[in-house]
């Protein structure tokens, strides 16, 4: 099974906001609200920031946002902060009880 | 505070065999769904497997069906991940991360290198 697509790279300057896409099917994001995107700083372990779609853990500042249309779930940063910068990747649910990562979005504080 | 910390890792050869292991702590370990997602160098996450509670039901990734084996001790809290038959492209840090809900991980650990080269 093929990973989910999200874009390999994205920028924004302090204070923006970005957002970043995962595509992927009706047999995962298109067909469940159980996505999650996940922080990863170089050379550290991921980090939970969204979780169903859309709903944030404790801790996580109300700057990470989830949505979902379609097949395709979003992850918005907004006021973007120098922290911010990490690669950031998309999870599903899969139909057959698998779970599917998305390729990885590099995200640059410029 | 959930704690969860791999170790095993290492060099092996091709072909090799190698059982990697997950101490966790912090959390009530046998009512927790447990899985095991892998990193290959520079690349991105791969999920690889995925165990119930009590153990009886696991589920494979394609790429490492039949020669992985994903299993548990609930009395020592502990996550095993035994790797058979390993190939070069099975090269990556593991790591052991628990459920949080269908198949979403909320807690990792640190990781562990596996190696597999000649």
């Amino acid at each position: 099974q093929s990973a989910l697509t999200q874009p390999p790279s994205a920028s924004g300057s302090p204070g923006q906001s970005v957002t970043i896409s995962c595509t992927g099917s009706s047999s995962d994001v298109g067909g469940y609200n159980y996505v999650a995107w996940y922080q990863q700083h170089l050379g550290k372990a991921p980090k939970l920031i969204i979780y169903e779609v859309s709903k944030r853990p404790s801790g996580v500042p109300d700057r990470f946002s989830g949505s979902k249309s379609g097949n395709t779930a979003s992850l918005t940063v907004s006021g973007l902060q120098a922290e911010d910068e990490a690669d950031y990747y998309c999870c599903s649910f899969t139909g057959n009880n698998k779970a599917l990562f998305g390729g990885g979005t590099r995200l640059a504080v410029l | 505070e959930v704690q969860l910390v791999e170790s095993g890792g290492g060099l092996v050869q091709p072909g090799e065999s190698l059982r990697l292991s997950c101490a966790a702590s912090g959390f009530t370990f046998s009512g927790y769904w447990m899985h095991w997602v892998r990193q290959a160098p520079g690349k991105g996450l791969v999920w690889v497997s995925r165990i119930n509670p009590d153990g009886f039901i696991t589920n494979y990734a394609d790429s490492v069906q039949g020669r992985f084996t994903i299993s548990r001790d609930n009395a020592k809290n502990t996550l095993y991940l035994q790797m058979n038959s390993l190939r070069a492209e099975d090269t990556a840090v593991y790591y052991c991360a628990r459920d949080l809900i269908y198949n979403l991980p909320d807690y990792w650990g640190q990781g562990t290198l596996v190696t597999v080269s000649s």
